[in-house]
């Protein structure tokens, strides 16, 4: 298996661009979520989806950022424009749930960006 | 009030000694509790889910203690490779705690 694969790695921008992430979670496994990761705040969850429906997205910043789910096997994380205070790690996780009941997040290797 | 909270340490151990961590959530109600450990500039990776019974997995150890609201984690005979960030998960969908610092040192 793949694993959760997330593009591009490394995005470096000039304050007021759009930027798109991706992510494509594993097979088969019906939750996806977006989370930050900074210094200052540690790991935030920005929103998460249920069988492409997003579910809670309390956690989205300000109407600068949105997320797309599209289908099973893809999802954006777009932020327009980009600020500054928005470089970060943005990292993708999905999960399905175990016939114990608990779900267990997989992490992709995360989207650092950097915004001048 | 955090909803997880994690000592942030550092904590800074020889090798072969025996360290543990904690974890308090504020959600009596929570159900899954998981840890997970980072390393630098690395995703978080699940290391064990944790059972209300309390389960071991080699050197590691987790507990929960559901009348004081917290988690634990015990590492035994530390090794240079656990050095890293230990982060546990309260619900499994979104509340992290800020993590936990260990080095191991030679």
């Amino acid at each position: 298996d793949a694993g959760v694969i997330q593009s591009p790695r490394h995005e470096v921008t000039e304050m007021g661009q759009e930027v798109t992430l991706r992510c494509k979670p594993i097979s088969g496994h019906n939750s996806l979520f977006w989370y930050r990761q900074t210094m200052m705040r540690g790991l935030e969850l920005l929103i998460y989806f249920n069988n492409n429906v997003p579910i809670d997205d309390s956690g989205m910043p300000e109407d600068r950022f949105s997320a797309k789910m599209p289908n099973a096997s893809f999802s954006t994380l777009k932020i327009q424009p980009s600020e500054p205070r928005d470089s970060a790690v943005y990292f993708c996780a999905s999960s399905s749930r175990q016939p114990g009941g608990q779900e267990t997040q997989y992490f992709g290797p995360g989207t650092r960006l950097l915004v001048l | 009030r955090k909803e997880v909270e994690q000592d942030p340490g550092p904590f800074n151990v020889p090798e072969g000694a025996t360290v543990a961590f904690n974890c308090t959530y504020s959600n009596s109600a929570s159900q899954s509790f998981f840890w997970y450990r980072q390393d630098c500039r690395k995703e978080p990776k699940l290391l064990m889910s944790v059972y209300s019974s309390g389960n071991e997995d080699g050197r590691f150890t987790a507990q929960l203690n559901r009348a004081s609201q917290y988690i634990s984690l015990l590492i035994r005979d530390s090794k240079l490779s656990d050095s890293a960030t230990y982060l546990c998960v309260v619900n499994g969908k979104s509340t992290f705690g800020d993590g936990t610092t260990l080095t191991v040192k030679p």
